[in-house]
């Protein structure tokens, strides 16, 4: 079975700065990824995936993600922290069937400083 | 638009009562999913489906039940046997085939809140 960790509980990090959110996998073939956030009392919007080719991806509003098959990792990064990206990050892994049941990491809350 | 409607936004339940949370999508998507979402926790799975007229429980089935007799509907029933049901309930779609039926677009969920 699949799963997901999120290391970080609450990253803070000052407007304008670099942020780096972890997220860690296990799969046994090759993993469909995804980076979700999700404002408060809102739901999930998918900021990028991950399925095959280039292994570092672009997403939505500035954010990037690489893949890195001998970490198991899937790190979401950004060169400039916004204080509209105080959010919750959620890194999800897919099964590879038809089913498109992912499993998600317990989150990441980002605190933004001004 | 094409995207997945939630009602209601807030939903309050009595002791006993069960409570029907209503998902529809016009994004012609085979897969249908209901995550229970606690706070400071992740997405937990409930139920799918990915046809209609067929679903398979999730992680955290038991105090719940489903119906898919519409492509476009997968309603949500909390039932009595519940004990514990406030939470955030999303809903989510997805095209249900192949690598790109992986990915899920969300409904701005309900909140369950118990009386």
């Amino acid at each position: 079975a699949q799963s997901v960790t999120q290391p970080d509980i609450h990253i803070t990090v000052s407007e304008g700065a670099s942020l780096e959110l972890r997220c860690n996998y296990s799969y046994g073939a090759t993993p469909y990824l995804f980076w979700y956030v999700q404002s408060p009392g809102q739901g999930l919007q998918l900021l990028l995936k991950y399925f095959s080719g280039d292994t570092l991806v672009q997403g939505i509003k500035g954010f990037e993600a690489e893949f890195k098959r001998s970490q198991s990792s899937f790190n979401l990064r950004k060169p400039s922290v916004h204080w509209s990206d105080a959010a919750e990050y959620f890194c999800a892994v897919g099964a590879g069937t038809n089913a498109g049941k992912s499993t998600f990491g317990d989150g990441t809350t980002l605190t933004v400083k001004p | 638009d094409g995207g997945i409607t939630q009602s209601p936004k807030y939903l309050f339940r009595k002791e006993g009562q069960n409570v029907t949370l209503s998902c529809e999508q016009n994004l012609n998507h085979d897969a249908m999913y209901w995550y229970r979402q606690d706070p400071g926790q992740g997405l937990r799975l409930i139920y799918y489906s990915q046809i209609v007229n067929d679903f398979q429980k999730g992680d955290i089935a038991e105090g719940y039940s489903v119906s898919r007799e519409k492509k476009e509907s997968f309603p949500l029933t909390v039932t009595s046997a519940q004990k514990n049901p406030t939470a955030f309930y999303l809903c989510a779609s997805s095209m249900g085939a192949g690598a790109y039926g992986e990915t899920q677009y969300f409904g701005p969920g309900t909140r369950l809140l118990v009386l």
